[in-house]
């Protein structure tokens, strides 16, 4: 799986749009973008993948580049639970399930 | 989505001894996953679960200290066996349906 480079941590208002980018300028052709967020002492929680057209759904909008090397996951009206640690995997389909956690950005949402 | 409970939530044990963690989905799945958390670190595969099958283990681990049991395809079992210290660590259970993995709510355990 691609390798992938996020931000250690970001900082926003309450209310505001967050956009958490990610690297994977080793992305292969059929790789997938996936995002997930661990909220403190849970599992992580899936929020959305992609390939290379744009997402959305209710949580949150993936906006993936043409050249598929860097993304960006968009959480429209941030609250402030969603301060939480967030992961941007880079996965092959044959690999379903087996995903390769970095360290993620940590996402704090203040008032 | 699938829902994913585990058991216990969380355990203190002492060196030595061993301890099994219980994974129920609440659909069939083919693969469940094990994933170990180590204190302020990320989710790390331990193994792959397969209904009917030995489990397959990722670099590092080892089937005598993490036996894996799948006899069905709502559940699974994992065990730690004979704890030290660095066991301890929050244990996950994972599944995956059409691209969306889910995760329960993880075992954390206590090795003193």
């Amino acid at each position: 799986d691609a390798k992938t480079t996020q931000p250690t941590s970001m900082d926003c208002a309450e209310g505001r749009a967050a956009n958490l980018p990610c690297n994977h300028s080793t992305i292969s052709g059929n790789e997938y973008v996936y995002w997930y967020r661990q909220i403190h002492s849970q599992g992580p929680q899936y929020i959305i993948h992609g390939l290379k057209n744009n997402e959305t759904n209710e949580m949150a909008s993936l906006i993936i580049t043409e050249d598929r090397k860097s993304s960006t996951l968009i959480l429209p009206h941030a609250t402030l639970r969603d301060t939480a640690v967030y992961y941007c995997i880079v996965r092959a389909d044959t690999n379903a399930g087996k995903s390769t956690f970095g360290d993620g950005t940590t996402l704090t949402v203040k008032p | 989505s699938a829902v994913i409970s585990q058991k216990p939530s969380r355990d203190i044990c002492q060196r030595g001894t061993s301890l099994t963690i219980q994974c129920q989905v609440d659909s069939q799945v083919t693969m469940m996953f094990w994933y170990r958390q180590q204190p302020g670190q990320s989710l790390t595969l331990i193994a792959t679960a397969n209904q009917g099958s030995e489990a397959t283990y990722e670099s590092g681990f080892v089937i005598d200290k993490f036996p894996i049991s799948r006899p069905n395809l709502t559940f699974s079992t994992l065990t730690v066996s004979n704890m030290s210290p660095e066991d301890s660590s929050i244990y996950l259970c994972s599944v995956e349906e059409l691209h969306e993995q889910y995760f329960g709510p993880g075992t954390r355990l206590t090795v003193t």
